[in-house]
């Protein structure tokens, strides 16, 4: 399967802990965007990369909130110090950079539950 | 004001109906426009792009006004496998892509 990967799929975690989240876009593309999704919501924007360059960062990620992609390749979001509010899906997606290659392709999603 | 907004919905409609999904943008500048659809529990894919000149893709029509910054979609002879979240997406200059909550349509036998 060449498709856009998250891991994990689901986590459940105790208010207070740190959790990362990785993402693997598909290999020729060099955009990589990340949301969050509640339920009855469509996706909010959090962040994107274009190859290892974030550029830009919505409101939305407080400081708790880390992006990185470090080669331009996969990517990971930290939330430390979690809290309740931050239960939602984690969705990934990239899509390549090309003259009218508009499409995002998007991953399974992390599903996180924070108790 | 939301970025993007949709018809709350969710729509009912029995098989072979047609069925009209609004959007409006608040962002002028804005320069793409498609629509992604979610199935429950899954992550939303691509349905159609919108050009201003309107664009058909088999039961699926687009449209897009820029003067309104008003966006349809219109699904024709709809089939239970219709059912699902439609998503409103716009692109902004910057490269920044924006989600409307969706409308959910459930097509009844």
């Amino acid at each position: 399967d060449t498709g856009v990967s998250q891991d994990p799929r689901h986590k459940i975690t105790k208010r207070g802990q740190n959790v990362t989240f990785r993402c693997d876009p598909i290999s020729e593309h060099n955009r990589l965007y990340w949301y969050r999704q509640t339920l009855g919501q469509g996706p909010e924007f959090l962040t994107y990369f274009q190859n290892e360059a974030q550029l830009e960062k919505s409101r939305l990620l407080s400081d708790r909130f880390s992006a990185e992609r470090p080669k331009g390749s996969f990517s990971t979001l930290e939330i430390q110090r979690t809290e309740q509010g931050d239960s939602a899906m984690y969705l990934c997606a990239s899509s390549p950079r090309l003259a009218g290659a508009e499409t995002q392709y998007f991953g399974p999603g992390t599903r996180l539950l924070v108790l | 004001r939301k970025e993007v907004e949709q018809d709350p919905g969710p729509f009912n409609v029995p098989e072979g109906a047609t069925v009209a999904f609004n959007c409006t943008y608040s962002n002028s500048a804005s320069q793409s426009f498609f629509w992604y659809r979610q199935d429950c529990r899954k992550e939303p894919k691509l349905l159609m792009s919108v050009y201003s000149s309107g664009n058909e893709d088999g039961r699926f029509t687009a449209q897009l006004n820029r003067a309104s910054q008003y966006i349809s979609l219109l699904i024709r002879d709809s089939k239970l496998s219709d059912s699902a979240t439609y998503l409103c997406v716009v692109k902004t200059s910057y490269d920044k892509v924006i989600f409307g909550p969706g409308t959910s349509l459930s097509v009844i036998p």
